[in-house]
């Protein structure tokens, strides 16, 4: 598809399992995003990808949370034991450059955390 | 460090009132980028409108405006004569600049009654 592509769309899970989330950002799209969004509360920032770039981690809450992006392509959000306090909406964004250019979403991925 | 304001976290209308949504912003860069997002009750984000820091021109889109002023670091948003499709969370958001990422608000909730 055209779009930016996240998966699964919904995960529920038992607190302390692991959980990797997807996303396939537009095709030639060099910056990636992950967010995370409580019900009702603004987008928290978690990562940034661009390019070749060292990523721009600043925003992972603990280190319980990893991401990676392969071949400037697509990128796995991992959070390990996970806790209730995780279950939230995380969303994946892509666009054609830095900070410069419109951020394209995915529909997100909503979790929720046993 | 970059900043971007919503003060208004709700606001409820009737349907063909008009309405403005504000955003303050703060950055030391001289080279940056405002934009707006909607996320409708379907809850993907979607792109709006996208200025840089060099045209405070004003822009209108339809019934959608938009008052870009440096002066007051401020780029607020007007629906003239609303529809309840109108009704969503609007974030406004900054990039470009070193930082690289976007720094979005943390949204206006807007209701549109019929």
């Amino acid at each position: 598809g055209a779009g930016v592509s996240q998966s699964p769309s919904n995960k529920v899970t038992e607190k302390g399992k692991d959980v990797e989330l997807r996303c396939d950002p537009i095709s030639g799209h060099t910056a990636l995003y992950w967010y995370r969004q409580s019900l009702g509360q603004g987008l928290e920032f978690l990562i940034y990808f661009q390019g070749n770039s060292a990523p721009d981690k600043s925003g992972l809450p603990s280190d319980r949370f990893s991401a990676e992006r392969t071949g400037g392509s697509v990128s796995t959000l991992t959070i390990q034991r996970t806790q209730q306090e995780d279950s939230a909406v995380y969303l994946c964004a892509s666009s054609v450059d830095r900070g410069y250019q419109p951020q394209h979403f995915g529909d997100g991925t909503r979790l929720s955390i046993l | 460090a970059q900043k971007v304001t919503q003060a208004q976290t709700e606001i409820s209308v009737v349907e063909k009132e008009d309405v403005t949504l504000d955003c303050v912003y703060e950055t030391r860069d001289t080279t940056y980028y405002l934009f707006w997002y909607k996320q409708p009750p379907s809850g993907e984000l979607v792109f709006l409108i996208r200025r840089n820091s060099f045209d405070e021109q004003n822009e209108i889109s339809g019934r959608y405006s938009w008052n870009f002023q440096k002066s007051t670091s401020s780029f607020n948003f007007t629906i003239t004569a609303s529809q309840v499709v109108d009704s969503a969370v609007y974030f406004c958001a900054l990039g470009g600049g070193n930082a690289g990422k976007s720094t979005f608000g943390d949204g206006t909730t807007l209701t549109v009654k019929p």
